[in-house]
């Protein structure tokens, strides 16, 4: 069974990096097939794609977000990390980390999912 | 890169079929079969329910369906009960290997 489970601090100071990681259990980031990646939801609904890498590093990033978006995987750890700089209160959001599936048995679909952990941009 | 336009709520009785429709663009959804949905209960993380427009998870209820035209995708859910009472989402593959979400619609059993 395939776990992740996010962590990091829950609030953050306006203009400062919020910083999150995601470990994974039951599956080896670096066994390839899938994008490691993050979704964050906004206060009252909406879901929005922040961006994925794969085990290599490669990474893709939502175009409204790539300028304040580092992604990172530490495989040793079987960890992958989602650093947004200059954040401010539009920031504030529940956030997931997921898996994409995408190889030749699976294409295009989020299968797994972390239990969301919440940020507040405030001072 | 917009969102994908869903409407805001749905609504229908225990054992009546609703269609939760999914409006994108000739550059995701009527270009890739990338299209998915997700039902997200409160407090809980989305679950996939369908992928490549139609196709169905091992466990996920057969009353749940999916289809495209043109630019739109639509989510049938037949057969209503209250547990599919929940947010709906739709994602696309948007090229560059970028993807976006639905704003979600709220299905409520009357």
């Amino acid at each position: 069974q395939v776990q992740l489970q996010e962590s990091g601090p829950g609030l953050v100071k306006p203009s400062q990096t919020l910083s999150l990681t995601c470990t994974v259990s039951g599956d080896s980031i670096s066994s390839g097939g899938s994008f490691w990646s993050w979704i964050r939801q906004y206060p009252g609904k909406g879901l929005e794609w922040i961006g994925y890498m794969y085990y290599s590093g490669t990474t893709y990033y939502n175009p409204s977000l790539k300028s304040r978006v580092t992604m990172s995987v530490d495989t040793s750890k079987n960890q992958f990390s989602l650093k947004l700089s200059s954040v401010t209160a539009a920031d504030t959001a529940v956030y997931y980390c997921a898996r994409y599936c995408s190889s030749a048995s699976c294409s295009g679909y989020f299968d797994y999912w972390g239990q969301g952990t919440p940020v507040t941009v405030s001072s | 890169q917009s969102a994908l336009t869903q409407p805001a709520s749905v609504s229908g009785s225990p054992g009546q079929s609703i269609t939760i429709s999914c409006t994108g663009t000739s550059s995701d959804v009527g270009s890739y079969n990338l299209v998915s949905w997700y039902q997200q209960h409160p407090g809980k993380a989305p679950k996939l329910m369908i992928y490549e427009v139609t196709k169905r998870p091992s466990g996920v209820s057969n009353h749940f369906s999916g289809s495209r035209s043109g630019n739109t995708a639509s989510l049938t859910i037949s057969g209503l009960q209250a547990e599919d009472e929940a947010d709906y989402y739709c994602c696309s593959y948007a090229g560059s290997s970028t993807l976006v979400f639905g704003g979600g619609t709220k299905l409520t059993v009357l």
